[in-house]
């Protein structure tokens, strides 16, 4: 059974720094994509970053670029998403999700910027 | 950037009844290997989304075959042939040819009248 578990979310100052991970299980991580998608409090979806099966290609949305690092580690089944400079806009539930189809998808985590 | 733009917003059907939601695109989405790369997903209250349908209309395991994906080039189509209470969330179209970004619709809310 394919499995995505968030976690390392919470509440953080804006400024501040908060890294969220994403463990896989139940499939053969290193063969996918990986993406992170956020939904603001009562809002869509909206596409955060995407990275490749080796890490090479990264894809960020323009309103995170230079501020968030979309990584993984294939030894670990292990996605990450390092979040720095922080701002209130970007409260939000983060999901991360299986393939540039999102065939699969974690029950999420949710980060709440506010001071 | 492709812009995916769903209607209604907001879809109050009766149980048994059908419902319809249509989604456009502002560019096509052939791509050059001749895939539609033209997602759909279902978000039901508190849960996380889920994929229904992916290449316009490939149903994923576990989707009931009321559920239908349809549509070429621009325009696109959901359609429940008879609504039942688990299907009330808000649905989804999200294209993955034309990337980065890859896009989202504004979400479709079907509730129950």
């Amino acid at each position: 059974e394919v499995q995505l578990v968030e976690s390392g979310g919470g509440l953080v100052q804006p400024g501040g720094s908060l890294r969220l991970s994403c463990a896989a299980s139940g499939f053969t991580f290193s063969n996918y994509w990986m993406i992170w998608v956020r939904q603001a409090p009562g809002k869509g979806l909206e596409w955060v970053a995407n990275i490749n099966q080796d890490g090479s290609e990264k894809y960020y949305v323009d309103s995170v670029k230079g501020r968030f690092t979309i990584s993984r580690d294939n030894t670990k089944n292990s996605l990450y998403l390092q979040m720095t400079s922080l701002r209130a806009e970007d409260t939000a539930v983060y999901y991360c999700a299986r393939g540039r189809d999102c065939g699969y998808w974690g029950q999420g985590n949710l980060v709440t910027v506010s001071s | 950037d492709v812009v995916m733009t769903q209607s209604p917003l907001s879809l109050p059907v009766t149980l048994g009844q059908p419902a319809s939601i249509s989604c456009r695109s502002s560019q096509s989405l052939v791509y050059s290997d001749g895939n539609t790369y033209l997602n759909w997903f279902q978000q039901r209250p508190g849960q996380s989304p889920r994929r229904l349908f992916y290449n316009v209309s490939n149903r994923d395991s576990g989707v009931p075959d009321r559920f239908s994906g349809s549509g070429s080039g621009t325009d696109f189509t959901l359609k429940i042939s008879r609504v039942e209470a688990e299907d009330v969330g808000v649905y989804y179209c999200m294209q993955g040819t034309h990337w980065p970004p890859w896009t989202f619709g504004q979400g479709t809310k079907v509730e129950i009248k």
